[in-house]
């Protein structure tokens, strides 16, 4: 099983400001990485798939970057409504499918 | 429009048996995995099982197998998530999502989520 750990495990950033999410994990691998954000009470929603690409409606702030063990996930200029939850899932080893701890932004 | 509809909350009692549905549309069913992931209230997300409608392929999670079975009706475009003993470890939100297609195992479309409590 590969195990993903997000770091840190919570976030605080002034609107405006750069915020960087870490996500490793316990085996390497290509690109099989997939980031999503969650609001108090939603659903998670995807943002960025195959570690880079952005998902349909997904604002350009939003970016992720990394391969192999390192994967990184990054909110350019904050906005209030990016108060979330943030997890990273991989997809290269199943089953079983795995999850981040996640990250909590605040600001 | 792509669309994954869950039941309603439940509340059970240890011992009873549950099966919760999410009715999915704006897609072809049979084409696409739809997985299943639990959150316990204030934690994580984790991944408990996907099922391919096409054939009914499932694969588990080491974590869930053998706790719960998961099903798909083809005539509904519905899939399914149950359990034949409630545990009070159980309590929490459950989710249904559309995997995103070919080998891409994640997950583009989501439910709404249904909270399962377990209490005596």
């Amino acid at each position: 099983e590969i195990v993903m750990t997000q770091y840190p495990a919570t976030l605080s950033v002034s609107p405006g400001e750069r915020a960087t999410l870490s996500c490793r994990a316990s085996q390497t691998f290509s690109r099989d990485l997939a980031w999503y954000q969650q609001k108090p009470g939603q659903a998670p929603r995807l943002l960025i798939y195959s570690a880079s690409t952005r998902a349909t409606g997904v604002p350009a702030r939003f970016s992720g970057s990394g391969s192999g063990t390192e994967f990184t996930l990054t909110i350019s200029s904050l906005q209030p409504e990016d108060s979330a939850i943030y997890y990273c899932q991989q997809y290269n080893k199943w089953p079983p499918l795995t999850f981040g701890g996640g990250t909590k932004v605040e600001i | 429009e792509v669309q994954l509809v869950q039941s309603g909350a439940e509340v059970k009692k240890p011992g009873e048996s549950l099966k919760i549905s999410c009715k999915t549309s704006g897609y072809t069913f049979t084409d696409y995995w739809i997985g299943w992931v639990r959150q316990v209230p204030g934690k994580g997300l984790e991944w408990m099982g996907i099922i391919y409608p096409g054939d009914s392929d499932t694969r588990y999670s080491p974590s869930f197998q053998g706790q719960v079975s998961i099903s798909a009706d083809k005539s509904t475009t519905t899939a399914y998530l149950q359990w034949s003993s409630l545990k009070a470890s159980d309590t929490a939100i459950y989710f249904c999502a559309k995997s995103y297609g070919g080998y891409s195992y994640y997950f583009d479309y989501w439910g709404q989520g249904t909270l399962v409590t377990v209490s005596s």
